[in-house]
């Protein structure tokens, strides 16, 4: 699996936009952009993911670069319970039921 | 909705000690997964599953063994527990290349 690179931490303050970014400089053709978070004491939860066009669902907006080698996370406006770790993950999905490789992530800080 | 579910969510053992940890998921997914969680870490994957009667190792399988006799669950099992193996472990499912449903962990100390 191509590898990403996530800023450690990230700050925001309550009812803000946060963009979190993500680098994948060797993404291939075939890898779809996957996002997960972690809350406290409990497992990933999957957020959203794109492979070309930018995407949009209840929880966020997945904004793909057009070289596909970055991509933004964005959530419109942070709760208190946005405070996560954040998991920018590739999975190519001809390698179907292969395992999640999870780096630290970005731990989101939300202040109210 | 149950989706995932872990048992136990909390055990403590003394080394040597062996345990099951349960997994069922009720979403008659035919991928599962055992991760297992560090702290201040990612996870890594021990074992998975891609359907019933069949198992596979992850990155880290050293000292676990599984089991998938029936679809809905996935066990993990430790034969002779070893302090190393303190850590969060996180059973997760899926269909295909779909995303993957994570339960809420079993926290395992090893004494």
């Amino acid at each position: 699996d191509a590898k990403t690179t996530q800023p450690n931490s990230m700050e925001s303050n309550e009812e803000e936009p946060v963009h979190l970014p993500c680098n994948h400089s060797t993404i291939s053709g075939t890898d779809y952009i996957h996002w997960y978070r972690q809350l406290p004491s409990q497992g990933p939860e999957y957020v959203i993911h794109g492979l070309t066009s930018n995407v949009n669902n209840r929880m966020a907006s997945l904004a793909i670069a057009e070289d596909r080698k970055s991509s933004t996370l964005i959530l419109h406006r942070a709760t208190l319970r946005d405070a996560a770790v954040y998991y920018c993950i590739l999975r190519d999905p001809n390698q179907a039921g292969t395992a999640l490789i999870f780096g630290k992530g970005t731990t989101l800080s939300v202040s109210s | 909705n149950a989706g995932v579910t872990q048992t136990p969510k909390f055990r403590v053992l003394k080394t040597g000690q062996s345990m099951t940890l349960l997994c069922a998921q009720d979403m008659n997914h035919e991928y599962m997964y055992w991760y297992r969680q560090d702290p201040g870490m990612g996870l890594r994957l021990i074992h998975y599953s891609v359907g019933e009667g069949t198992t596979a190792k992850g990155e880290v399988p050293d000292g676990y063994n599984v089991s998938r006799l029936k679809k809905q669950n996935f066990l993990l099992g430790l034969e002779s527990a070893a302090p190393s193996q303190t850590s969060v472990y996180f059973c997760a499912s899926s269909d295909a290349d779909q995303p993957q449903h994570f339960g809420d962990g079993t926290r395992l100390s090893i004494l």
